[in-house]
């Protein structure tokens, strides 16, 4: 079955420290591959998605993300976080463009002042 | 803006009372989704509705319903809540995916509160 693996349950960076959070997906063909914030008692909000093309993606608030093909990866990144990015991290991933998403555990971020 | 819409965003009512939680969009989009998303868990998916089509996760309980009576509105109805349904309820939609993009827009989520 496909799954969706975020290995980091908590990250704590400093403010103004560049940022890396983690996804593994199984599946064998290359999927669509999502990244959504959720903040505190709010609905999800999508940074970016990957569907085919440039594996360096770019999304909205700063950040962006890497397919790798090789890793089964798609690691979300932003060079300087904001007190404000704090918040719940979640990979998605869906096989084919009709299927249903499936959402990783999550990466809760945590900024330190 | 278009966007999605839902109400109320607070929700208490007793164990055993049935209630509505209400989902509307304005992006004309075909497919509707109600998620249910426990605290630190990941959203759960209950059930979609890809234009009238409906289709049920198989997890899903029997107390979970939904109504979806047009394109805009769609509906989850618990009909005998427990307290481990106390969850936030997300409704999210995406357009046609054969038109290329499965990606789902999220409304901001119904907190329910079961005493």
């Amino acid at each position: 079955a496909q799954s969706v693996t975020q290995p980091d349950i908590h990250i704590t960076v400093s403010e103004g420290a560049s940022l890396e959070l983690r996804c593994n997906y199984s599946y064998g063909a290359t999927p669509y591959l999502f990244w959504y914030v959720q903040s505190p008692g709010q609905g999800l909000q999508l940074l970016l998605k990957y569907f085919s093309g440039d594996t360096l993606v770019q999304g909205i608030k700063g950040f962006e993300a890497e397919f790798k093909r090789s890793q089964s990866s798609f690691n979300l990144r932003k060079p300087s976080v904001h007190w404000s990015d704090a918040a719940e991290y979640f990979c998605a991933v869906a096989p084919n463009r009709d299927d249903k998403i499936i959402f990783g555990k999550g990466t809760r971020l945590h900024i330190l002042p | 803006d278009a966007m999605v819409i839902q109400n109320p965003r607070y929700q208490v009512t007793q164990f055993g009372k049935p209630v509505t939680l209400s989902c509307s969009q304005t992006l004309n989009h075909n497919v509707m989704y109600w998620y249910q998303q426990k605290s630190s868990q990941a959203p759960k998916l209950l059930f979609h509705y890809y234009d009238k089509d409906f289709n049920n996760e198989a997890d899903t309980p029997d107390n979970f319903q939904s109504r979806r009576p047009n394109t805009s509105f769609c509906f989850l109805d618990i009909r005998s809540p427990g307290l481990g349904d106390a969850a936030m309820y997300l409704c999210a939609t995406s357009p046609n995916p054969l038109a290329g993009s499965n990606e789902q827009f999220f409304g901001p989520g119904t907190r329910l509160t079961v005493l």
